[in-house]
C-alpha cells in the first residue's frame, strides 16, 4: 500500500472541472509533484512543487495544498486528459526512503 | 533536447540476472541525479533507485524492495546509466523507466520491459 492516498478513479464530463486529491502524513511540509500517464506512454510531469506548471503544460492544470492534502485540478476537461494521474513526494522516513508515489487515479472523461 | 533511451529488457528466469542500460543525450550527464522507476503490469509507479551527480560523488540510494539485489551505476564516458539486477523475482516484472532528476523527475525515457518468469 502507498503512504500517499489517492482515489482510484474520478469521472468528469467534458468541459467540467476534475479534482484529484492526494493525502499523506506531513504532506504539508513536503513539495508535491503530479504526473500524467496516458495509456502506453511514459509519465509526464504536469505540476511541480505543489503549484508550479512546467513549460508546455496547459494553464487548465493547477495544483494546490491544504494541510496534509494536495489537489490537482483540471479545468475545462478535454478527452485528451483521460489518463492516470500520480502524486509524488520525497520520502524521508526509514520505511519509505526515496521518491514515493501515490497509488494513482484513473481519470475518465465521460 | 533531453533524450533518454532504455534498453536491455527481456525475459529472464527467477533467480537470474539482467542489466538495463539508459543512453542519455542533450544535457550534461554528470551534473544530474539519475533515477530508475518501474511499473508492474496494470499497477502504479514505484521508485527503484538513483545515482546522485558528480558533485555528490555519484552516491547511490535504493528502495527497500531491491536493496542488496539491484545496483545503479553510470559510465560518464558513454553518457549511460545502468541497472544491474540480480536474484530476480517474479514481482520484479515491470516496465523500467530511466528518469533525469532536477529536483523533480522532469524527463523520462519510454521504458524497457523486464519479465521474470519460468
Amino acid at each position: 500500500s502507498s503512504v500517499l492516498t489517492q482515489p482510484p478513479s474520478v469521472s468528469v464530463a467534458p468541459g467540467k472541472t476534475a479534482s484529484i486529491t492526494c493525502g499523506g502524513d506531513n504532506i504539508r511540509s513536503k513539495s508535491v509533484h503530479w504526473f500524467q500517464q496516458r495509456p502506453g506512454q511514459a509519465p509526464v510531469l504536469v505540476i511541480e512543487h505543489d503549484t508550479d506548471r512546467p513549460s508546455g503544460i496547459p494553464e487548465r492544470f493547477s495544483g494546490s495544498k491544504s494541510g496534509d492534502t494536495a489537489t490537482l485540478t483540471i479545468s475545462r476537461v478535454e478527452a485528451g486528459d483521460e489518463a492516470d494521474y500520480y502524486c509524488q513526494v520525497w520520502g524521508t522516513t526509514s520505511d519509505h526512503p526515496g521518491w514515493v508515489f501515490g497509488g494513482g487515479t484513473k481519470l475518465t472523461v465521460l | 533536447e533531453v533524450h533518454l533511451v532504455e534498453s536491455g529488457g527481456g525475459l529472464v528466469q527467477p533467480g537470474g540476472s539482467l542489466r538495463l542500460s539508459c543512453a542519455a543525450s542533450g544535457f550534461s550527464f554528470s551534473d544530474h541525479y539519475m533515477n530508475w522507476v518501474r511499473q508492474a503490469p496494470g499497477k502504479g509507479l514505484e521508485w527503484v533507485g538513483r545515482s546522485r551527480n558528480r558533485a555528490n560523488s555519484y552516491i547511490t540510494e535504493y528502495a527497500a524492495s531491491v536493496k542488496g539485489r539491484f545496483t545503479v551505476s553510470r559510465d560518464v564516458s558513454k553518457n549511460s546509466l545502468y541497472l544491474q539486477m540480480s536474484n530476480l523475482k517474479t514481482e520484479d516484472t515491470a516496465v523500467y523507466y530511466c528518469t533525469r532528476e532536477m529536483v523533480v523527475l522532469e524527463h523520462w525515457g519510454q521504458g524497457t520491459l523486464v519479465t521474470v518468469s519460468s
